[in-house]
């Protein structure tokens, strides 16, 4: 079955930077695009970014573009997310989802910026 | 401005239909939207997606109890023969071309 499992959260200071990755497994990668969620603690959930399947078109959330960056690599079915000038704003719990439409979620990975 | 429009609250019976309602904005009255779940302390689950003609193709392993349907700028989500796992909060989202929105959900309780 689909799994998607997240990794690389943890507690950074702001302005610092931190990789999150996404493992993907039980269908075609390479046929889907792929999208970061998050959700900032007893609030909802705010989109942040999403890649085409080959990784040609990208997009961002105004409150992230120009400090995160997504890619993919299809060879090893993952998805990443670059995040750097972190502010206190960006905590929250990741979630990688297949497809725009977020046909599958992952468990989700809590990025905490703070001094 | 695309943006998608919840009640923050709705209530019902256990054993008994609850229907939620998601609002598109003025213009968008032909997007297609996605209904997610998400229990307390989990990660979301994908419902169903949710044309605007009212047809739908729900996720793996979804109950029939839970149906969508349209009318206009409106989207429904149907949940019959509540259960108490049913309470959770329900979360519509579109897409544009760079672009996704979600709405800020409806917490719904099973009484």
């Amino acid at each position: 079955q689909v799994q998607l499992v997240e990794s690389g959260g943890g507690l950074v200071k702001p302005g610092g930077s931190l990789r999150l990755s996404c493992a993907a497994s039980g269908f075609t990668f390479s046929d889907y695009y792929m999208s970061w969620i998050r959700q900032a603690p007893g609030k909802g959930l705010e989109w942040v970014s999403y890649i085409s399947s080959s990784g040609s078109t990208i997009y961002y959330a105004d409150s992230v573009k120009g400090r995160f960056t997504i890619s993919r690599d299809n060879a090893k079915n993952s998805l990443y997310l670059q995040m750097n000038s972190l502010r206190a704003e960006d905590t929250a719990v990741y979630y990688c989802a297949r497809s725009v439409a977020g046909y599958n979620w992952g468990q989700g990975t809590l990025v905490t910026v703070s001094s | 401005q695309l943006v998608l429009t919840q009640s923050p609250s709705a209530s019902a019976s256990l054993g008994a239909s609850v229907k939620l309602t998601c609002t598109l904005s003025s213009g968008h009255s032909s997007y297609a939207i996605a209904w997610h779940q998400q229990q307390p302390e989990k990660g979301p689950r994908y419902l169903m997606k949710l044309n605007s003609d009212g047809s739908h193709s729900k996720g793996d392993g979804i109950p029939d109890r839970f149906s969508g349907s349209s009318s206009g700028a409106e989207r429904y989500l149907t949940i019959s023969s509540l259960q108490s796992e049913d309470e959770a909060d329900y979360y519509c989202q579109t897409w544009g071309t760079g672009n996704v929105v979600f709405g800020g959900g409806t917490k719904l309780t099973v009484l």
